[in-house]
């Protein structure tokens, strides 16, 4: 199975700030790479699809890039509605399913 | 708004049986593939089974495979899943989400398992 790894674990940041999480396959997944973002007590939020693509109504302040087997999730302007737990996936039809083990992301 | 509203969690003995359910408020339930993933308490994101909108293709978890069992009705807009020899480390709430080819873009609320003696 394809091993996704995510860095840092835990990242303390301020309102404002910009924030990268990095988000690494053991093997090549193209580009089917998602993010989520998951508050606690709720259900996980998709974000990126596609390692890249927005979905819709997501604030144009998150942005991916990345293929193969290096991606990132980057947050351009920290607002108080994104300190959450942020999580990759990839999901290439080939394989099964996995996701990466999570960044804390919390306030200074 | 579609919705997902997963049903069956509870508590249960090590090796004993559940079986969740997944209803959606969608009439294009037959057109998605839909997947379980659980979450430990306090722990991260665990994939664990996917299925086709025909039924054709489906995969698990090695950590689940030969004891859970994925199946749909579309008939009924709803994705069930028997687990059978249950585990305490299967101890987890359990979502329901839809695939949309753009990772999973709908999620129930989740329904809790808890596997304890």
């Amino acid at each position: 199975d394809i091993k996704m790894t995510q860095s840092p674990s835990t990242l303390s940041a301020s309102v404002g700030d910009r924030v990268t999480i990095t988000c690494r396959a053991s093997q090549s997944v193209s580009s089917w790479l998602a993010w989520y973002q998951q508050k606690p007590g709720k259900a996980p939020k998709l974000l990126i699809y596609q390692a890249s693509n927005l979905e819709s109504g997501v604030p144009s302040r998150f942005s991916g890039s990345g293929s193969g087997t290096e991606f990132t999730l980057t947050i351009s302007s920290l607002q108080p509605d994104d300190f959450a737990t942020y999580y990759c996936q990839q999901y290439n039809s080939y394989s099964p399913y996995t996701f990466g083990q999570g960044t804390k992301l919390e306030i200074k | 708004e579609v919705q997902l509203e997963e049903s069956g969690g509870g508590l249960v003995k090590p090796g004993g049986s559940l079986r969740l359910s997944c209803t959606a408020s969608e009439s294009t339930f037959n057109t998605y593939t839909f997947t379980w993933v659980r979450q430990a308490p306090g722990k991260g994101l665990e994939w664990i089974s996917s299925m086709t909108s025909n039924s054709q293709y489906i995969k698990y978890a090695d950590s689940v495979k030969g004891r859970f069992t994925i199946s749909r009705d579309n008939a009924k807009s709803s994705l069930y899943l028997q687990m059978n020899s249950l585990r305490v480390e299967d101890t987890a709430l359990y979502y329901c989400a839809r695939d949309s080819r753009r990772g999973f873009d709908l999620w129930g609320r989740g329904t809790l398992v808890t596997v304890s003696a």
